[in-house]
């Protein structure tokens, strides 16, 4: 499987600033998914993120609030913008696998916190 | 209804045991399975893709059955190192979805 890591592990930041996650796979993949872990919750997916297109975002999340990058097939970048203490999650990025399950692996996760 | 749905736990045994989890999924369109084990402030792992005949990788047998919309998790001799949260995964389409998760804590 891929490996995959993110920057930075972990933030405390204010409420109305905005933090961008990165992302970094060590070979090419097509797809990258951001998705958000709230406390005491499970994974939901925010959006993926295609290389040379736009990022395709999931019911109940918006462009304005969740701006993606996907500059190139080894990377991408997920911003949380004019945050709010409800923002605070686990932000995990992941690539599909090169099983016939297409199967995901994840990134050790950004843990952010707003306060 | 939720899109997956798991036992929700949580499951205390001692080591040695037999545990089962269950899960039910609504999409019938859904087209790959899995199993992940996520360990407390971690990541999520892939732990074993889910086939209609069922497979096994060493204690961890894991069933499906398309008619009823269920699959199954069955861990054998429990360890004190398969203490963690198991989530049921289901992929309708491209993205997966995830149920809530079901704790296991086996206790010495």
């Amino acid at each position: 499987s891929a490996v995959i890591s993110q920057k930075p592990s972990r933030d405390i930041c204010q409420r109305g600033t905005s933090l961008t996650i990165q992302c970094q796979v060590d070979s090419q993949v097509t797809m990258m998914f951001w998705y958000r872990q709230q406390p005491g919750q499970s994974l939901t997916l925010i959006a993926t993120a295609n290389q040379g297109s736009e990022a395709t975002y999931e019911s109940g999340f918006v462009i304005d609030k969740f701006p993606i990058s996907r500059p190139n097939l080894t990377f991408s970048t997920l911003t949380v913008s004019n945050m709010s203490p409800e923002d605070s999650s686990i932000y995990l990025c992941s690539v599909e696998g090169q099983g016939v399950t297409r199967e995901q692996y994840f990134g050790p996760g950004t843990r952010l916190t707003v306060t | 209804r939720k899109e997956v749905e798991q036992d929700p736990g949580p499951f205390n045994v001692p080591e040695g045991a037999t545990v089962a989890f269950n899960c039910t999924y609504s999409n019938s369109a859904s087209q790959s399975f899995f199993w992940y084990r996520q360990d407390c402030r971690k990541e999520p792992k892939l732990l074993m893709s889910v086939y209609s005949s069922g497979n096994e990788d060493g204690r961890f047998t894991a069933q499906l059955n398309r008619a009823s919309q269920y699959i199954s998790l069955l861990i054998r001799d429990s360890k004190l190192s398969d203490s963690a949260t198991y989530l049921c995964v289901v992929k309708p389409g491209g993205k997966l979805i995830f149920g809530q998760g079901t704790e296991l804590s086996v206790k010495p």
